[in-house]
């Protein structure tokens, strides 16, 4: 069954603490990104990658790091240097290209820091 | 960068009413607009997109038209139903591509019976 994969669905994290946030996909996309939702903001861009070993900052990317060591996989670090780190946190995918319009999103990983 | 404003942020419509909701963007470089829809504890997923070459796509019961010229975007739900209801998040992109998305806040539809 082709998708995106998050885990865990849920996160609790004490403060100072770092966590990782996985993202696995099976569709063979080149590219992948990790967004944030927050209620009445929308969806922001944390960063992307293209492909293997490369990856770029989005608009939001203090305090979160990222690596893309296999095509199928782009997990997030949430630091302890985030400020605000509760929040949704979605995974994506697409192919590079010409004309390719559509984002695969995963089912989304919520953390709450205590 | 970019800059992408929604609205209304809240939309409430009775069933087989039409619903419509606007988004401008501030880069006049920006040629790609998609629309997703997320339902309630669900994942988004693309409805339609336009790109900076038409200036209206039909699907059914929902369309897209565009503004280059004002810079806005809007989308249009013919004959709503009640599982129309989530939330929908305009987007926009410079790279003709879903490729560094920049989001709308979105815009909460409710459709009642």
């Amino acid at each position: 069954d082709g998708g995106i994969t998050q885990s865990p669905k849920y996160l609790f994290r004490k403060e100072g603490q770092n966590v990782t946030l996985s993202c696995e996909q099976n569709l063979n996309h080149d590219a992948m990104y990790w967004y944030r939702q927050d209620p009445g903001q929308g969806l922001r861009l944390i960063y992307y990658s293209q492909i293997v070993n490369d990856f770029q900052k989005g608009d939001i990317a203090e305090g979160y790091s990222v690596s893309r060591e296999k095509k199928e996989s782009f997990p997030l670090t949430v630091t302890s240097a985030q400020k605000n780190p509760t929040a949704f946190y979605l995974c994506a995918s697409n192919n590079r290209g010409l004309n390719t319009g559509e984002l695969f999103f995963g089912e989304g990983s919520r953390l709450t820091v205590l | 960068g970019e800059n992408v404003e929604q609205h209304p942020s809240t939309l409430s419509v009775q069933e087989g009413d039409s619903a419509v909701i606007k988004c401008t963007y501030s880069d006049s470089a920006s040629n790609y607009f998609p629309w997703y829809k997320q339902e309630l504890g669900k994942r988004p997923q693309l409805i339609i997109d336009i790109r900076s070459n038409v200036g209206e796509k039909k699907d059914q019961r929902i369309a897209v038209t565009l503004n280059k010229t004002a810079k806005h975007f809007s989308l249009h739900i013919t004959e709503t139903q009640p599982e129309d209801s989530a939330v929908y998040f305009c987007a926009a992109s410079m790279s003709g591509t879903a490729s560094k998305l920049t989001f709308g806040t979105g815009t909460r539809l409710q459709v009642t019976l």
